[in-house]
């Protein structure tokens, strides 16, 4: 089992690129979660999936949109990106309230 | 809505010395607990969860929380550390609702261990 796999691992784009960043789980969970995670505030989450076909507003969802394209894939877009949205982001799955997460994804917007 | 305060943002420990890592927690319902912990440059990683039942739980690497819900607490100890402790470790609390699985997650305390 890979666990959850996230795509690109680094990405450095300029104001106002668009980009999109890819996980997948081959654990066969339902819920999938976006999080973003900046020095000093933790991890603060985007947007999440409860189930295939299903997805909700976290507490920072304003920049960004997200796609689950099947049971295994999570998508999160950035349309236009904003210095704002550099950060690491994590995708994670659930089990039974046990989250795993992905590697990370290091985004730098300049 | 939930909310979890990890007071300390960075401990040093030195090397073989007992930690607590100090958790606490806000909720009008009854909650599910953890802490991960997240070495540099990687993602994160369970360490232990309190579900229901006994009130100290144990999890890897030698660590264990205690749950004391008159205090709304879930601090984390290890009673020896080593180098390989050092990381971040994050404290995050989830209403026990059924079909809800999102993790409202602390700031984070950075533990360094001084050799």
């Amino acid at each position: 089992n890979a666990g959850v796999t996230q795509t690109p691992k680094f990405q450095v784009l300029k104001t106002g690129q668009s980009m999109t960043l890819q996980c997948a789980q081959d654990m066969n969970h339902n819920s999938m979660y976006w999080y973003r995670q900046d020095p000093g505030m933790g991890l603060r989450l985007i947007y999440y999936s409860a189930s295939e076909g299903t997805t909700d507003k976290g507490e920072v969802p304003n920049g960004y949109n997200v796609s689950r394209l099947n049971k295994r894939e999570f998508s999160l877009r950035l349309e236009s990106a904003a210095p704002s949205q550099t950060s690491v982001y994590f995708c994670a799955s659930t089990v039974r309230v046990e989250q795993y997460f992905g590697p990370g994804t290091r985004l730098t917007v300049t | 809505a939930q909310s979890v305060t990890q007071l300390d943002s960075q401990v040093p420990v030195f090397e073989e010395a007992p930690v607590e890592l100090r958790c606490n927690y806000s909720s009008s319902v009854s909650v599910y607990l953890f802490w991960y912990v997240q070495y540099p440059n990687q993602g994160l990683q369970l360490l232990l969860k309190y579900l229901s039942g006994s009130t100290l739980v144990k999890g890897i690497n030698g660590f264990e929380a205690e749950f004391n819900k008159s205090q709304t607490s879930f601090h984390l100890r290890k009673p020896s550390v080593h180098i390989s402790d050092t990381a971040e470790y994050f404290c995050a609390v989830s209403d026990n609702s059924f079909g809800n699985e999102k993790l409202t997650f602390g700031t984070g305390t950075r533990l360094t261990i001084i050799p």
